[in-house]
C-alpha cells in the first residue's frame, strides 16, 4: 500500500494568513493526488484533483502543486470558512489511501 | 446534481454483519465512467477506503486487503443503489461509513453520502 503523510498535523492561523500544507507519498504517484476539505459533522469535499486542478466552484485562493512524491496545498488568504481539516488522497493505485489530515484552527 | 443517500442501522452487535445501502440520484449505478465506493472514518486513524463496485461490460469489485474476506459491495440496478456488507464485525469496526462516487475521468471522489456512524457493541 502507498502510505501518505501530511505536515503539520495541525496549525493555528488567522484570517488573511497564507497557509501551506504538505503531503508526501511513500512512492511516486505521478500527479494522482487529491485534496479534500472536511468540516465537523460533514463529508469531505473535493478541493483539488490531479495535484493542481481546482474543482469547479472552489475559490481561487486554494491551489495545489507537486508531483512524484511531494505535494502541497496552499491557501493564499485564509477566510473564516476555511477553518477545517484537510486531507490528501492518492488515486495512483489500489488501495486508495488518505493522509492523516491537517487541522486548521483559529489562532 | 448527483446525490447519495445512505441508510442502515447505527448499532451492530459483535460477530454480526454490518449492512448499509447507498441510493443514487442524478447518475446510474451502471454508469461506465464512475465507480461506487465505501469509505470509513475513524477518529484516530483517519479515512480508510474499503472497496468499490463498477460496471465495465460486466460488474467488477475491488476491496482493500485489510477487509477482504469480510466485505461485499453489491449493485442493485432495479433500485439504482449499492450496498455494503461487512461480516464478523468487532468493536474495531466502529466508524463513520460513507459512500462516495469515484470519477474515473478526473480520478477523485466527487460526491459523498452523508455518512453513517456505526457502533459495534453488545
Amino acid at each position: 500500500d502507498i502510505q501518505m503523510t501530511q505536515s503539520p498535523s495541525s496549525l493555528s492561523a488567522s484570517v488573511g494568513d497564507r497557509v501551506t500544507i504538505t503531503c508526501r507519498a511513500s512512492q511516486t504517484i505521478i500527479r494522482y493526488l487529491n485534496w479534500y476539505q472536511q468540516k465537523a459533522g460533514k463529508a469531505p469535499s473535493l478541493l483539488i484533483y490531479t495535484a493542481s486542478t481546482l474543482q469547479s466552484g472552489v475559490p481561487s485562493r486554494f491551489s495545489g502543486s507537486g508531483s512524484g512524491t511531494d505535494f502541497s496545498l496552499t491557501i493564499t488568504s485564509l477566510q473564516p470558512e476555511d477553518f477545517a481539516t484537510y486531507y490528501c488522497q492518492q488515486s495512483d493505485s489500489l488501495p486508495f489511501t488518505f493522509g492523516p489530515g491537517t487541522r486548521v484552527d483559529v489562532k | 446534481q448527483v446525490q447519495l443517500q445512505q441508510s442502515g442501522p447505527g448499532l451492530v452487535k459483535p460477530s454480526q454483519t454490518l449492512s448499509l445501502t447507498c441510493a443514487i440520484s442524478g447518475d446510474s449505478v451502471s454508469s461506465n465512467s464512475v465507480a461506487w465506493n465505501w469509505i470509513r472514518q475513524f477518529p484516530s486513524r483517519g479515512l480508510e477506503w474499503l472497496g468499490r463496485t463498477y460496471y465495465r461490460s460486466k460488474w467488477n469489485n475491488e476491496y482493500d486487503p485489510f477487509v477482504r474476506g469480510r466485505i461485499s459491495i453489491n449493485p442493485d440496478t432495479s433500485k439504482n443503489q449499492f450496498s455494503l456488507q461487512l461480516n464478523s464485525v468487532t468493536p474495531e469496526d466502529t466508524a463513520i461509513y460513507s459512500c462516495a462516487r469515484y470519477n474515473w475521468t478526473s480520478g477523485q471522489f466527487d460526491f459523498w453520502g452523508q455518512g453513517t456512524l456505526v457502533t459495534v457493541s453488545s
